[in-house]
């Protein structure tokens, strides 16, 4: 299966600055590569699908980009509602594979 | 707006099988075009995909549950649901449906299931 990695594990920063986050692919994912944000109690939420499409009412601070094996998120300028934890998932091999999650906490 | 929910015992006693339900409302589980899927989360862990059913019959599972899986649809509720046989402790998480559709996936609240005496 291929294996996803994140980093960094925990980024912490204040509201209204810019949130860099990586994901690497153990093998080629071509466009395949989600983003999600899940918060406590919550189920995870899509914010970015085929590495760079917005999903319905994600807000433009979410962008991502990449190819192949690695993969950006950035959020522009942190809002308070976004400290959250953030997954990159593939969907070019079956099983569906999840990163370990990329925690964005509140400097 | 499609919405999905998941039912089903919370708490499951080991060697048993777990066994959850999904209602879809919104939507129609008899599209061909859409994966409806099973995700679990343990806790503090990553999300886990267990597997899909697809076009109301085609089933496909994550190779390490493959022998326990079961997931079928009931098309006369418009629901699906995910048998998981022989559980262990380490079946404890946060069970999740999910449809899946170029991409985007879209989630139920999830449900959290306890293997435990």
């Amino acid at each position: 299966e291929i294996v996803l990695t994140q980093s960094p594990a925990t980024l912490s920063l204040s509201p209204g600055e810019r949130a860099t986050l990586s994901c690497r692919a153990s093998q080629s994912v071509s466009s395949y590569l989600a983003w999600y944000q899940q918060k406590p109690g919550q189920a995870p939420r899509i914010l970015i699908y085929d590495t760079s499409n917005r999903a319905t009412g994600i807000p433009a601070r979410f962008s991502g980009s990449g190819s192949g094996t690695d993969f950006t998120l950035t959020i522009s300028s942190l809002e308070p509602e976004d400290f959250a934890v953030y997954y990159c998932q593939q969907r070019a091999a079956w099983p569906l594979t999840f990163g370990p999650g990329t925690k964005v906490d509140i400097k | 707006q499609v919405q999905l929910q998941e039912s089903g015992p919370g708490l499951v006693k080991p060697s048993e099988t777990l066994s959850l339900t999904c209602t879809v409302s919104g939507g129609s589980v008899s599209s061909g075009s859409y994966y409806w899927s099973w995700f679990r989360q343990p806790p503090g862990k990553r999300l886990e995909y267990i597997g899909y059913i697809y076009n109301s019959g085609t089933m496909y599972c994550n190779p390490p549950l493959k022998s326990r899986v079961t997931i079928s649809v009931d098309t006369s509720k418009n629901q699906f649901s995910l048998k998981l046989s022989s559980v262990t402790a380490a079946d404890t998480a946060v069970y999740y449906c999910a449809r899946d559709y170029g991409g985007v996936t879209t989630w139920g609240q999830g449900t959290l299931v306890t293997v435990s005496s």
